[in-house]
């Protein structure tokens, strides 16, 4: 199992500021098959990132992905308030499927 | 816009089976893979496992030897049976429809699916009483 660790655990930022959120996976990561999620409270994970570094459908371009092998990255530039939430990444290369623990991005 | 609905008792027993199902609309169960992934309260996302429309699925070990997924394509709904439920089940279990990502061979036999999660259903918390 490809275990994920995120980096760092939470983040304390001002609007406009940017964050830089890591995930380190314990092996190398398949073909790059990395995603990442945003989580606000009560409501299901919401899909930004997918293969690395493609936005999904609708994620503003202040969202961007970037990484390979072991070492990922999510950068949000000029955070908006509806940025603050819990992050995770996932991998999806290798069976079981598995997520970071979560980061969480909150206000300084 | 596929929409995706989670139901079922929101409290198990210890010992019993959970048993969940989630409907499908605005798209077909065919030809797609389904997901089911759990969260318990305050913690991080686990992902039980996946359904294939033609009913193949495979688990998380951890799970696998108490979880059963299964399709049923006349009702576009799949559901998820967990058996032997502890307090460490009680959690928000979603529904998600896998966006393939290709797939790799296992080297048993099988052609695993990869894939991430565009579509969720909002989540159902079902609670294992002790």
């Amino acid at each position: 199992e490809i275990v994920l660790t995120q980096s760092p655990v939470t983040l304390s930022l001002s609007p406009g500021e940017t964050a830089t959120l890591s995930c380190r996976a314990s092996q190398s990561v398949s073909d790059n098959r990395l995603a990442w999620y945003q989580q606000k409270p009560g409501q299901p994970p919401r899909l930004l990132i997918y293969d690395v570094s493609n936005r999904a459908t609708a994620i503003p371009g202040r969202f961007s992905g970037s990484g390979s092998g072991t070492d990922f990255t999510l950068t949000i530039r000029g955070l908006e308030p509806q940025d603050f939430a819990v992050y995770y990444c996932q991998q999806y290369g290798r069976s079981p499927w598995t997520f970071g623990q979560g980061a969480r991005v909150q206000v300084k | 816009q596929v929409e995706l609905q989670e139901s079922g008792p929101g409290l198990v027993k210890a010992s019993e089976t959970l048993s969940l199902t989630c409907s499908v609309s605005g798209g077909s169960i065919s030809p797609n893979e389904w997901s089911w992934i759990r969260q318990p309260p305050g913690k991080g996302l686990e992902w039980i496992g996946y359904v294939s429309y033609t009913g193949f699925a495979n688990y998380n070990p951890s799970l696998r030897s108490r979880v059963t997924m299964s399709v049923d394509t006349s009702s576009n709904q799949f559901s998820l049976k967990l058996t032997s439920v502890t307090t460490a089940d009680t959690a928000m279990y979603y529904c998600a429809k896998v966006t393939p990502a290709g797939d790799y061979y296992d080297g048993a036999g099988y052609y695993i699916q990869r894939g991430f999660f565009e579509y969720w259903g909002q989540g159902i918390l079902v609670s294992v009483s002790s």
